[in-house]
């Protein structure tokens, strides 16, 4: 099983442009999370998603949005990419209580 | 204020040292409690839940407070893999049924 994988692993963006970054899982997992990690801030939430075709808002959902069409993908676009949205991207998958986190894509918006 | 917070250290142990990390939190209708490792650069991985009555797993230790809305982790016998952050994370509270999650602690363990 691979687990947890995103693409693409790095990408730097001028502002104004959308990118699509993709997450998929192998785990038959309900719940998938997109995560946006800066210095000193821990992970925040951007959006989830409880099943197929649904989706939800977290904590910073501004800025982004996202598509769950099948269960074992989950998409994060940016349509307008800012300075602040450089960070890190994590995406995860749960079933009960652990959540399994991909690698993380670096994403810097100049 | 952070609904978890956590010393974002470095805290630097010599290898064989016992180092014990804290993490408050600030919503009392908190659920659940983890620690989670997350190594220089990669992912965060479920290190070990945390409950009431406290649990140990090999040479790492969690306590939960609720009266006190406090969590530690202790590490006895540190090894230089130890070396990682270590975030403290709550679900429940403000998130619902998500995870919040504390700045992390950074650990250095050296020879």
């Amino acid at each position: 099983n691979a687990g947890v994988t995103q693409t693409p692993k790095f990408r730097v963006l001028k502002t104004g442009q959308s990118m699509t970054l993709l997450c998929a899982q192998d785990m038959n997992h309900e719940y998938m999370y997109w995560y946006r990690q800066d210095p000193g801030m821990g992970l925040r939430l951007i959006h989830y998603s409880v099943g197929e075709g649904t989706t939800a808002k977290g904590e910073v959902p501004d800025g982004y949005n996202v598509s769950r069409l099948k269960k074992q993908n989950f998409l994060l676009g940016l349509e307008s990419a800012a300075p602040s949205q450089t960070s890190v991207y994590f995406c995860a998958s749960s079933y009960a209580r652990e959540q399994y986190f991909g690698p993380g894509t670096r994403l810097t918006v100049t | 204020r952070k609904e978890v917070e956590q010393d974002p250290g470095p805290f630097n142990v010599p290898e064989g040292a016992t180092v014990a990390f804290n993490c408050t939190y600030s919503n009392s209708a908190s659920q659940s409690f983890f620690w989670y490792r997350q190594d220089c650069r990669k992912e965060p991985k479920l290190l070990m839940s945390v409950y009431s009555s406290g649990n140990e797993d090999g040479r790492f230790t969690a306590q939960l407070n609720r009266a006190s809305q406090y969590i530690s982790l202790l590490i006895r016998d540190s090894k230089l893999s130890d070396s990682a952050t270590y975030l403290c994370v709550v679900r429940g509270g403000n998130a619902g049924n998500m995870l919040t999650f504390g700045g992390g602690t950074r650990l250095m363990v050296k020879p």
